[in-house]
């Protein structure tokens, strides 16, 4: 079955530097998404991407966050300035079809720590 | 957002049936029923999901009451790669055509030997 990449599965920083966490959806995916799963909580969605634009974003998707699908595969997340509690597992997914509740495709996620 | 409600955690056997329960009292008419499982250090995985009439195919079985106010997964034989966290979500669609899983804090089910 086909999968989406995400690189790299661990990533480690300084608070208030600058990451991009990288996402390839499964190519001829329409709509493309960024959730968050801090330990031990829940997993929270993030933002939406259709069309090379935000489609939708939670009240977490702040203006340190940003999306970008640059090559017509890559599908990004960037953080300007992280803090601390922005540690968590970022996963990407991906959709087809435009309606008809197909389902979500899920990466194995990038464990993001800030020091 | 419409919420679920389900057990935190539930045991069953290998090779027994696993009927995970949830309640959706305030679903509405265009929301799907979706489950996920998620494995340790692992992203979501697609389960199965339905509208109004039960559902099955190679993973599960899907259990749908006729008020839609509450769904069922069944695992007709439990495996212990069965063993995950299973959520009950509903889906809810934007004007986009996208939308957005709302997952509680799911169902974590073991299985015994």
């Amino acid at each position: 079955e086909p999968e989406v990449t995400q690189t790299p599965s661990h990533q480690v920083t300084q608070m208030g530097q600058e990451v991009i966490l990288r996402c390839v959806p499964i190519s001829n995916h329409l709509y493309f998404y960024w959730y968050r799963q801090i330990l031990g909580q829940k997993v929270e969605f993030l933002v939406s991407f259709y069309n090379n634009e935000i489609s939708e974003k939670s009240e977490i998707f702040d203006d340190q966050f940003s999306v970008e699908r640059p090559d017509g595969s890559n599908f990004t997340l960037k953080i300007r300035s992280t803090k601390l509690e922005d540690s968590a597992m970022y996963f990407c997914a991906s959709r087809g079809a435009r309606q008809g509740n197909e389902k979500l495709f899920f990466g194995s996620g990038t464990q993001l720590s800030v020091l | 957002d419409a919420k679920t409600t389900q057990p935190n955690s539930m045991e069953s056997n290998e090779e027994e049936p696993v009927h995970l329960p949830c309640n959706h009292s305030t679903i509405s008419g265009t929301d799907y029923i979706h489950w996920y499982l998620q494995l340790p250090s692992q992203g979501p995985e697609y389960v199965i999901h339905g509208l109004t009439s039960n559902v099955n195919n190679r993973m599960a079985s899907l259990a749908i009451a006729e008020d839609r106010k509450s769904s069922t997964l069944i695992l007709h034989r439990a495996t212990l790669r069965d063993a995950a966290v299973y959520y009950c979500i509903l889906s809810h669609f934007f004007q986009s055509g996208s939308e957005k899983l709302v997952f509680g804090k799911g169902t974590k089910l073991t299985v015994n030997p």
